[in-house]
């Protein structure tokens, strides 16, 4: 699976959308994007995945760029109980194998008051 | 539905103490996770089963034991506790193969103390 590169952390304002990047120049054609967040203490909780074409749903909006080497995470108005740490996470998947994701040490979102 | 259920929420062991950490899922995935995560860091993989009877290891499976004798179950043994094996634990599932672009779904963690 591709390696991805996130900022460590990023702050927001209360009220304002927040853009969270991700790179992933390594990424093959058949690779997703994955987004998982974790609020403190608990269980990651999933966000949204997309392949190629920019993807919302009722919590995020993901774009990934044309060349999919990198994606952008955007809550388009965040709340206090938005911190949290966000992963980006990009995998394949293949009948044959399972569906493990690797997570690594993510972005710290704070939203700020 | 509960979803992944995780139990217990806190415990201590001393080192050389055995315990099972105990997930189960109500939600019919043939795919289950153990992941550990140690403080600001972030989840490593120990082992996965895609279904009853088949488990295999992650990244970091040294110290640890499973099995998945149900669709439901994957309990997480630890025979040898030692300090290093101070983590917080996540089981997850996610739905089967033919829909392998499904997220993963996490219980809300064991945090596991060993002095």
């Amino acid at each position: 699976d591709a390696k991805t590169t996130q900022p460590p952390s990023m702050d927001c304002a209360e009220g304002r959308a927040a853009n969270l990047p991700c790179n992933h120049s390594t990424i093959s054609g058949n690779e997703y994007v994955y987004w998982y967040r974790q609020i403190h203490s608990q269980g990651p909780q999933y966000i949204i995945h997309g392949l190629k074409n920019n993807e919302t749903n009722e919590m995020a909006s993901l774009i990934i760029t044309e060349d999919r080497k990198s994606s952008t995470l955007i809550l388009p108005h965040a709340t206090l109980r938005d911190t949290a740490v966000y992963y980006c996470i990009v995998r394949v998947s293949s009948s044959g194998s399972a569906r493990q994701l690797t997570f690594g040490s993510g972005t710290q979102l704070t939203v700020l008051p | 539905n509960a979803g992944v259920t995780q139990t217990p929420k806190f415990r201590i062991l001393k080192i050389g103490q055995s315990m099972t950490l105990q997930c189960t899922q109500d939600m019919n995935h043939n795919y289950m996770y153990w992941y550990r995560q140690d403080p600001g860091m972030g989840l490593k993989l120990i082992y996965y089963s895609v279904g009853a009877g088949i488990t295999d290891k992650g990244e970091v499976p040294n110290g640890y034991n499973v099995s998945r004798s149900t669709t439901e179950d994957f309990p997480l043994r630890l025979e040898l506790a030692a300090p290093s094996q101070t983590s917080v634990y996540f089981c997850a599932s996610s739905p089967p193969v033919s829909s392998y672009n499904s997220p993963l779904h996490f219980g809300n963690g064991t945090r596991l103390t060993v002095t």
